[in-house]
């Protein structure tokens, strides 16, 4: 089954301080693991994203941390705000016949309190 | 919301009714989807197409069915529907097939009495 696990299902953060969201996968066809974020009532939104050739990326105040060999990779959100209170899911993808197919992670309810 | 749209927003139905939702798109993207969302099992796939008329199934296919007449509007049918189908269910487009971006919509929830 090609699974995406994610840890922890919420978090709790000061303001100020960093979030850290792991995932872990299983099916090494998977070339592209993209994060996105939902805030309530809305769909959910893309944040940042990587391939598993380069083992970070960083956009602003979001990094991805890739490593290949233990599968795993992680969204950190560095000097958190209330406004990053959101839901985060990660996901993992591959190309099927054309078509690539995504597989989610269960998410990640993010709360940065003042 | 880049231009995609759902309709309805909500709608509260009974079990062996059935129901359609809408998912309408101004940016004539070529790839459709329907996903499901609920807690603790994220965002599922149902049903997606790659084209007028072209259409495929998800993981979650069961009870559903989907149709493609138009390149813009992307309709979900739950034939008969029952109370595991409560969910919210998201719309989701993108130019290629899958790669790099899905944009979705804001959602439909749905409920079955």
């Amino acid at each position: 089954q090609q699974q995406v696990k994610q840890s922890p299902q919420s978090l709790i953060v000061q303001k100020g301080g960093i979030s850290i969201i792991n995932c872990a996968y299983e099916n090494t066809a998977f070339d592209y693991f993209p994060w996105y974020q939902q805030f309530p009532g809305k769909g959910p939104a893309l944040l940042i994203a990587i391939r598993p050739d380069v083992s970070e990326k960083k956009e602003g105040r979001f990094t991805i941390s890739f490593n290949k060999s233990a599968k795993q990779f992680s969204l950190h959100i560095m000097d958190s705000q209330p406004g990053d209170s959101a839901t985060y899911f990660c996901a993992a993808s591959f190309n099927s016949g054309g078509y690539q197919k995504v597989t989610f992670g269960t998410g990640t309810k993010l709360q940065v309190i003042p | 919301d880049a231009g995609i749209t759902q309709s309805p927003r909500h709608k509260v139905t009974e079990t062996g009714t059935p129901v359609t939702l809408r998912c309408h798109q101004t940016e004539n993207h070529r790839y459709m989807y329907w996903y499901r969302q609920d807690p603790g099992h994220g965002l599922r796939l149902i049903h997606y197409s790659y084209g007028v008329k072209d259409t495929d199934k998800g993981e979650v296919s069961d009870g559903y069915s989907v149709s493609r007449s138009k390149t813009e509007d992307f309709l979900l049918t739950l034939e008969s529907a029952t109370s595991s189908q409560t969910s919210v269910y998201f719309c989701a487009i993108s130019s290629t097939g899958g790669t790099y971006e899905q944009y979705f919509g804001p959602g439909t929830r749905l409920t079955v009495t």
